[in-house]
């Protein structure tokens, strides 16, 4: 049950877009649709921001996007705004009952 | 509003026990499974333990099955975690988190609590 594997850390300038990757095995990301993403600012609690690979919750904006291709998912963030310098974390079903997380991503907005 | 309050937390020695309980309101609880969550200090996140709606489906980290236990109780609206034999490692602040579809255990979390810290010494 190792971590998903995430870049330490992705930037871009307000207007732009920022992809982070997490890589997982065929016993979880490869496997299952179920990945999801979570936003956290310093101090607060993590925020769900996608699940089930492309889905968003209500209330989160559609500058958020997900995907997978194999046993990799990525979150891209569109437009980047100010407030959306945070980390962020996917997660993955692995199956047995059994959830992994990512190594997460420190997002920069420049 | 939906919330979760996390209490149980504190100092304790290495070996020793903790019962974390998280109070649930807002919704209604009987039909989510849930889930407990660490963050050791200055760390990411890490998935402890996982239960469905019914208790039918029960899940641990490696790092902690067979020393921790998840339980709930549907008509106290509260979830459990009794930590058994704790180690060092197991300092964190520990979030009780809700699934955001009902009588299903893997979609993803979308409610979480404030969280409760627990901080074992050697």
């Amino acid at each position: 049950q190792s971590a998903l594997t995430q870049p330490p850390s992705a930037s871009g300038s307000p207007g732009q877009s920022v992809t982070i990757s997490c890589t997982g095995t065929s016993s979880d990301v490869g496997t299952y649709k179920y990945v999801s993403w979570y936003q956290q600012h310093p101090g607060k609690a993590p925020k769900l921001m996608i699940y089930e690979v492309t889905k968003r919750p209500s209330g989160v904006p559609d500058r958020f996007s997900g995907s997978k291709s194999g046993n990799t998912a990525s979150l891209t963030v569109s437009g980047l705004q100010a407030e959306d310098e945070a980390d962020y974390y996917c997660s993955s079903y692995a199956g047995s009952s059994k959830y992994v997380f990512g190594t997460g991503t420190k997002v920069t907005v420049l | 509003e939906v919330q979760l309050v996390a209490s149980g937390g504190g100092l304790v020695q290495s070996g020793r026990s903790l019962r974390l309980s998280c109070a649930a309101s807002g919704f209604t609880f009987a039909d989510y499974a849930m889930h407990w969550v660490r963050q050791a200090p200055g760390k990411g996140l890490e998935w402890v333990s996982g239960i469905s709606w019914n208790s039918g489906y029960i899940g641990y980290a490696d790092s902690v099955k067979g020393r921790f236990t998840i339980s709930r109780d549907n008509a106290k609206n509260s979830l459990y975690l009794q930590m058994n034999s704790l180690r060092p490692e197991d300092t964190g602040l520990y979030y009780c988190v809700k699934e955001i579809v009902s009588y299903y255990y893997y979609y993803g979390m979308d409610v979480w609590g404030q969280g409760t810290t627990v901080t074992v010494s050697s």
